[in-house]
């Protein structure tokens, strides 16, 4: 089945620093999403984004299908960011998350 | 427009008894997936169900089943409740095809003791 990698699987910052979060899977997909889980278990989506480039206020996400990655990038970051970001692929009708990128943003 | 709710959103059974999940899903949106959350870990698959049929299954045992109603909401039943099913179970809700977006309930705290 696909493998999904995540890096890096733990990242403190300042507030206000720049991050890029990485997603690796190991075939091709027909869908990636990008969530970000909220204390409370809320997986609250990010990007839908199985090919190019979005971008949605202080985030940005690309994905290369054809080298089978995505990035996920966090600028300006807020203690609101904090939480765990998961990459999640979809091939057939089967959908694998990866193990996460837990942030912690310091006031 | 409604999201995605589950319910309830905690639940306490002891060791091998029954339990069920509800999942009502997104307004417009026609398949439902179910996935179990462990602490400290991304979710895994269990299952999907389109057109109240099981579309496609992760690496669960029988004790896992669902059903999917022609209202298109589902259940996600367990049966002979294990300490090791203590998890989060998400719903997600998809609409036609594959390459669509899914959203995600609150999800069910499930403790077993």
């Amino acid at each position: 089945g696909i493998q999904v990698e995540q890096s890096p699987p733990d990242l403190i910052l300042q507030e206000g620093a720049n991050s890029t979060l990485r997603c690796n899977f190991s075939d091709s997909v027909n869908n990636l999403q990008w969530f970000h889980q909220n204390p409370w278990g809320q997986l609250i989506n990010l990007f839908y984004i199985p090919s190019g480039t979005k971008q949605n206020g202080r985030l940005s996400a690309t994905t290369v299908a054809t080298e089978r990655y995505s990035l996920l990038y966090i600028s300006s970051s807020q203690t609101t960011d904090s939480g765990v970001y998961f990459c999640a692929v979809t091939g057939g009708f089967k959908t694998i998350f990866g193990a996460g990128t837990r942030l912690f943003v310091k006031a | 427009d409604a999201g995605v709710t589950q319910s309830p959103t905690h639940l306490i059974k002891t060791r091998g008894q029954q339990v069920t999940l509800r999942c009502s899903p997104k307004s417009g949106h026609d398949t439902v997936s179910w996935y179990q959350q462990a602490l400290g870990q991304g979710p895994q698959f269990i299952f999907q169900y389109y057109e109240e049929e099981e579309r496609q299954r992760g690496n669960f045992p029988d004790r896992f089943s669902g059903h999917q109603f022609p209202n298109y909401s589902s259940e996600l039943n367990v049966n002979a409740l294990l300490l090791g099913d203590s998890a989060l179970y998400l719903c997600a809700s998809s609409g036609l095809g594959r390459g669509t977006e899914a959203f995600f309930g609150q999800g069910t705290r499930l403790t077993v003791v």
